[in-house]
């Protein structure tokens, strides 16, 4: 079946600091890779996403990049901000299901000190 | 865009009680997705809808668990005989027709089992 794993936190920085949060996956099919964010109170938020191998993905400072050699997608910031402080989720979607399920690893906590 | 709405948003009840929790997906979009998060851990699909049909159930969906959708629009998911366990929080999200990755998560219903 299908899998995420992602680093365990809480993952704890100063501001400006770089940013890297590590996923890996499992999958029997041709996976679409995603990073959700979710933010105290709030619903998941889609950060960004990447459908095909080597496709990078990236939005408001964030990337991330399609691993297929090492089934990788980690996260990555070269300057976070106190406002980034949030929980990031990797997740998958195998496009040969039809129902576009997510499958989601455990998430990882992020705190940025000022 | 009122995004995806969740009612309540905080649920307390006694083990054994039956609970209902309603979603209001966005209007044109014609998936619903019902997802349990406990704590500490990533969204676990439970069951999806396309309009008012119910396509696909988790293994995690017991016999207590029962999700409706009458005529495509809002959905109820009702827990029958609560149990501790039962205790997490319930998120819906909605995607736009030809599915895709466009999913809009509502902020949940938290449900704690005393």
């Amino acid at each position: 079946g299908n899998s995420v794993t992602q680093m365990e936190g809480p993952v704890t920085l100063s501001e400006e600091a770089f940013l890297t949060i590590n996923c890996t996956y499992t999958a029997t099919g041709y996976p679409s890779l995603f990073w959700y964010v979710q933010y105290p109170g709030e619903g998941l938020q889609l950060l960004l996403k990447a459908t095909k191998a080597d496709d990078k993905g990236s939005n408001k400072g964030f990337e991330a990049t399609y691993r297929k050699e090492t089934t990788s997608f980690h996260l990555e910031k070269g300057s976070v901000q106190v406002s980034d402080s949030a929980v990031y989720f990797c997740a998958l979607s195998d496009v040969l299901n039809a129902g576009n399920m997510l499958t989601f690893g455990g998430g990882t906590r992020l705190m940025v000190k000022p | 865009d009122t995004g995806v709405s969740q009612d309540p948003r905080h649920k307390i009840t006694k083990r054994g009680q039956n609970v209902t929790f309603r979603c209001d997906p966005i209007s044109e979009h014609n998936r619903l997705y019902w997802y349990r998060q406990t704590l500490g851990q990533g969204p676990e699909f439970l069951t999806y809808f396309q309009n008012e049909a119910q396509l696909e159930k988790s293994r995690l969906l017991s016999d207590r668990f029962s999700a409706e959708r009458p005529k495509g629009s809002f959905s109820t998911l009702e827990i029958q005989r609560t149990e501790q366990g039962d205790s997490a929080m319930y998120l819906c999200a909605s995607t736009p027709p030809g599915g895709g990755y466009g999913y809009t998560f509502g902020s949940g219903t938290r449900l704690t089992v005393v």
